[in-house]
């Protein structure tokens, strides 16, 4: 069956540091996948998509990976703030054009 | 660009009663909304897909009658919860799609007396 796995446990790293998030997937072939941010008791908020052609993609301090043949993507922030505490969710889209996310990790930037 | 909104942001109701929630795209038009719940400490889970003009694609599992979706223009899906029970007690988001990215409303949070 198809899955989207991303850490459970929560990610606690000290300010200024690089924060660097996992998500691997299984029996999919996706033509991109997306990352978002969510922070309690709001919607995720969209903050890159790359696609199957692209190894590597840049905003900011954000850096995406996308690695087809080991079924992984890596999510990187550089020199985090507290600021950047949230939930990291990856997502990927089905054949039927559906929105598959993974279960998300918790990230928490200390000062 | 690409703004969703959702209203109410919170509501709180008695068991028995329905409930609508409204979303809308502020600055595009969506042929295509998605309604997701999500429990704490859990991801968004897929409820149903919300075609403009047709009628609602809904995830095995989630039933058509009691969550009913109507996507009456391009910017507006409205999901009923019919006879809310505790259980439909949840964090509910709607997103819309434009070009290959989704985005997201700002979620509404039910709960159900």
């Amino acid at each position: 069956s198809q899955k989207i796995e991303q850490n459970s446990e929560a990610l606690n790293i000290q300010e200024g540091k690089t924060a660097t998030l996992t998500c691997n997937y299984t029996n999919y072939s996706p033509a991109y996948l997306q990352w978002y941010r969510q922070d309690p008791g709001r919607g995720p908020v969209f903050l890159l998509l790359i696609r199957e052609n692209e190894k590597e993609k840049r905003k900011e301090r954000l850096k995406v990976t996308f690695d087809t043949t080991l079924k992984q993507s890596l999510f990187h922030i550089t020199a985090s703030q507290p600021a950047d505490s949230a939930t990291y969710l990856c997502a990927l889209e089905d054949q039927g054009g559906k929105l598959i996310f993974g279960q998300g990790t918790e990230l928490s930037v200390k000062p | 660009g690409a703004v969703v909104s959702q209203h109410p942001s919170w509501v709180i109701c008695k068991s028995g009663t329905s409930v609508k929630i409204e979303c809308r795209s502020l600055d595009f038009q969506a042929t295509t909304m998605f309604w997701y719940r999500q429990f704490p400490k859990q991801s968004l889970m897929l409820m149903a897909t919300s075609n403009e003009g047709s009628k609602a694609t809904y995830e095995q599992g989630v039933e058509k009658d009691k969550f009913l979706i109507n996507h009456a223009s391009l910017t507006l899906s409205t999901l009923t919860v019919t006879s809310a029970h505790p259980e439909d007690s949840s964090f509910y988001i709607c997103s819309a799609k434009w070009g290959n990215e989704q985005y997201f409303g700002p979620g509404t949070r039910l709960t159900v007396t």
